[in-house]
């Protein structure tokens, strides 16, 4: 267990659709990054947030937005779903260990489906 | 740019094979990570290693081995004597920066099967 939380687990919908994903950092980790996995498009980084401010963007289309709140908690939010935005949605939290490095932690994922 | 290739698709071995994964990386960066995950059908990632870019000696881990090459930019995974639960997907992957504190990019991962 990472200790990152995401719900929902499983997610399907329609496209046109707009639906919100969680996440839940380790206790005392200021970032959050948002990935998304897809058959097309692999595993690719969405979007970072550092303690409530967006620090780096990726591949994340204009329809999809995030946040990060004051508990450092994160949503990603989807909007006119389409089909090829069903996907693997991993987020991961980090913070500095010991040696200076900042390891990222993997939550176990929200699969969403859109139909 | 930064980019991580993972040329081998699909690898199917026979339980108690050896079985290299191969990764090959392109970054402008002196100061570099390196990492391999696995992912199992479950569908979460597994951290396995990582690697930086100073430090070029090869790894072992149980029947796991890392090479990391800087002169061919390359970041090898071997399984030695393969078993069933080694079945996955295995991702290579690469981050910019001493601090980490940068997202990661993936390869298009390695998808093993070992059969019994």
């Amino acid at each position: 267990d990472s200790g990152v939380t995401q719900t929902p687990k499983h997610l399907i919908t329609a496209t046109g659709q707009r639906v919100t994903l969680r996440c839940s950092p380790r206790s005392g980790d200021l970032s959050v990054y948002w990935y998304q996995q897809s058959l097309d498009q692999g595993l690719q980084f969405l979007i970072q947030y550092y303690n409530g401010e967006e620090r780096a963007k990726g591949n994340i289309l204009e329809r999809f937005s995030a946040q990060q709140f004051p508990d450092l908690h994160s949503e990603l939010n989807l909007s006119s779903l389409e089909l090829g935005d069903s996907a693997l949605y991993f987020c991961a939290s980090s913070r500095r260990t010991g040696n200076g490095y900042n390891e990222q932690f993997f939550g176990p994922g929200t699969r969403l489906t859109v139909l | 740019a930064q980019k991580v290739t993972q040329a081998q698709t699909e690898i199917s071995v026979v339980e108690k094979e050896d079985v290299t994964l191969d990764c090959v990386y392109e970054t402008r960066d002196t100061t570099y990570y390196l990492f391999w995950y696995k992912q199992p059908p479950s569908g979460e990632l597994v951290f396995l290693i990582r690697r930086n870019s100073f430090d070029e000696q090869n790894e072992i881990s149980g029947r796991y081995s890392w090479n990391f090459q800087k002169s061919t930019s390359s970041f090898n995974f071997t399984i030695t004597a393969s078993q069933v639960v080694d079945s996955a997907v295995y991702f290579c992957a690469l981050s910019e920066t001493q601090s980490g504190n940068t997202p990661l990019v993936f390869g298009k991962g390695t998808r093993l099967s070992v059969i019994a």
